[in-house]
């Protein structure tokens, strides 16, 4: 079953402090790997996009990687910021079908000052 | 938001009416697709469209309708036979190599 799990549900840092989203996924075939910021009330904002050959991107203080051999893909948010503070959404493309777009449900993000 | 507007922002609506939320794009995007987000839920897919006159049914159909007249526009009608329509409603489009782009959303609430 093509599945994509996000941990932890929600988390809570200081502010300036760097934290890691994880998530893991089952699609097959695969074919590449979003991470989202979705802040309240607005819609999903593309972060990264990898493909399997790809093991790790950068958007200014986001790093995401990918282990394509493990299935699993990480979000790296370095001296988070107030406005951090949102939810991040994994999203898994698949290689084949006519609908390709596998959701997690989301790390919820709240970066305190 | 990208080239994607969504119209209204917020919408009311009394039980047993038919509402249609605007979905609109400028990106010349051929994939269109609509979302339900409900809280502490990951997004659940309505209905999406590949070229235009053609669509499918997504993981949770039942109650909506849609239809993709032209190539920048996929408006969604929620039907009064949607059980349980209050939710935030997301519309995407993605190019052919599934790069997704998403709306700012409707807050639907059914009175």
């Amino acid at each position: 079953k093509n599945q994509v799990e996000q941990s932890p549900q929600s988390l809570i840092i200081l502010e300036g402090k760097n934290c890691t989203l994880q998530c893991n996924y089952t699609v097959s075939p695969f074919s590449n790997l979003r991470w989202y910021k979705q802040d309240t009330g607005r819609g999903p904002v593309s972060l990264t996009i990898m493909t399997f050959s790809e093991n790790t991107k950068s958007n200014g203080r986001y790093t995401a990687t990918l282990d394509a051999d493990t299935k699993q893909s990480s979000l790296h948010i370095t001296a988070s910021q107030l406005s951090d503070s949102a939810s991040y959404i994994c999203v898994v493309s698949k290689g084949s079908g006519t609908y390709k777009y596998i959701f997690g449900t989301g790390t919820r993000l709240k970066v305190l000052a | 938001d990208g080239g994607i507007t969504q119209s209204p922002k917020y919408l009311f609506r009394k039980e047993g009416q038919n509402v249609t939320l605007s979905c609109e794009q400028n990106l010349n995007h051929d994939a269109m697709y609509w979302y339900r987000q409900d809280p502490g839920q990951g997004l659940r897919l309505i209905y999406y469209s590949q070229i235009v006159n053609d669509f499918q049914k997504g993981d949770i159909a039942e109650g909506y309708s849609v239809s993709r007249e032209k190539k920048e526009s996929f408006p969604l009608t929620v039907t009064s036979a949607q059980k349980n329509p209050t939710a935030f409603y997301l519309c995407a489009s993605s190019t052919a190599q599934r790069e997704e782009s998403f709306g700012p959303g409707t807050r639907l609430t059914v009175l």
